[in-house]
């Protein structure tokens, strides 16, 4: 079973809009990570957010993270056509075995 | 570095038979996991290894197997395939540590006919 819910499952923007995606899990966790996944291709780690961070940057990446909510955001601002991929979160508490959410699917026209 | 090599890319079985799969993952990395991802079930976590030892398992038949050799590379051998066993099979490589941050391989494409 998946422990994290993503929200919306699919976004449709313009290059230059920002695009924002939910996660919810379920468990307590260690930290969060956002990757994303290109057409069929393996995940590239995108952002991590230690449970006692509540917001962190890198470059147009914008992740917030609410423990007691048990939830996260992922915004990505001034879109670009090459954005256009799945964006899953994942949650893990200490060694646990990391799990992956459903996905949110970008898809950014240019 | 080289990043995470998984071979085969491709592969086509069917019913019945038995299929392994190889990862090699980034030198250094010491954790090695693997994924099932279909688009009906998404990404689905299979097993972990850490220095040879199985330290988490998913929700998987035991037909599921694999194994960590002593350099770090790893197999996953599924036994009597199934239809549903065609699914993109991921691999990833970490440190190991808290937290860590995983690595994918461009992942192995199984399709049992």
């Amino acid at each position: 079973s998946q422990q994290g819910e993503e929200d919306p499952q699919a976004l449709s923007i313009q290059e230059g809009e920002n695009a924002t995606m939910n996660c919810s899990y379920k468990t307590s966790i260690n930290n969060l990570q956002w990757y994303r996944q290109n057409s069929g291709r393996g995940l590239v780690h995108l952002i991590l957010i230690r449970s006692n961070e509540r917001e962190k940057h890198s470059g147009r990446l914008r992740v917030t993270l609410d423990t007691s909510k048990k939830s996260s955001s992922l915004l990505i601002t001034a879109s670009r056509a090459a954005d256009t991929a799945s964006y899953f979160c994942a949650s893990r508490f200490n060694t646990d075995k990391l799990i992956f959410g459903t996905g949110t699917r970008l898809q950014v026209f240019p | 570095k080289a990043g995470v090599t998984q071979t085969p890319r491709y592969l086509i079985k069917t019913r019945g038979q038995q299929v392994t799969l190889s990862c090699s993952p980034i030198s250094g990395h010491r954790s090695v996991s693997w994924y099932q991802q279909t688009p009906g079930q998404g990404l689905q976590f299979l097993f972990e290894y850490f220095s040879e030892t199985q330290r988490n398992k998913g929700n998987f038949p035991g037909r599921f197997s694999g194994r960590q050799f002593s350099n770090s590379r790893s197999e996953m051998n599924v036994s009597t395939l199934e239809l549903g066993d065609s699914a993109l099979y991921l691999c990833a490589s970490s440190l190991g540590g808290v937290p860590d941050t995983q690595y994918f391989g461009p992942g192995t494409r199984l399709t049992v006919l």
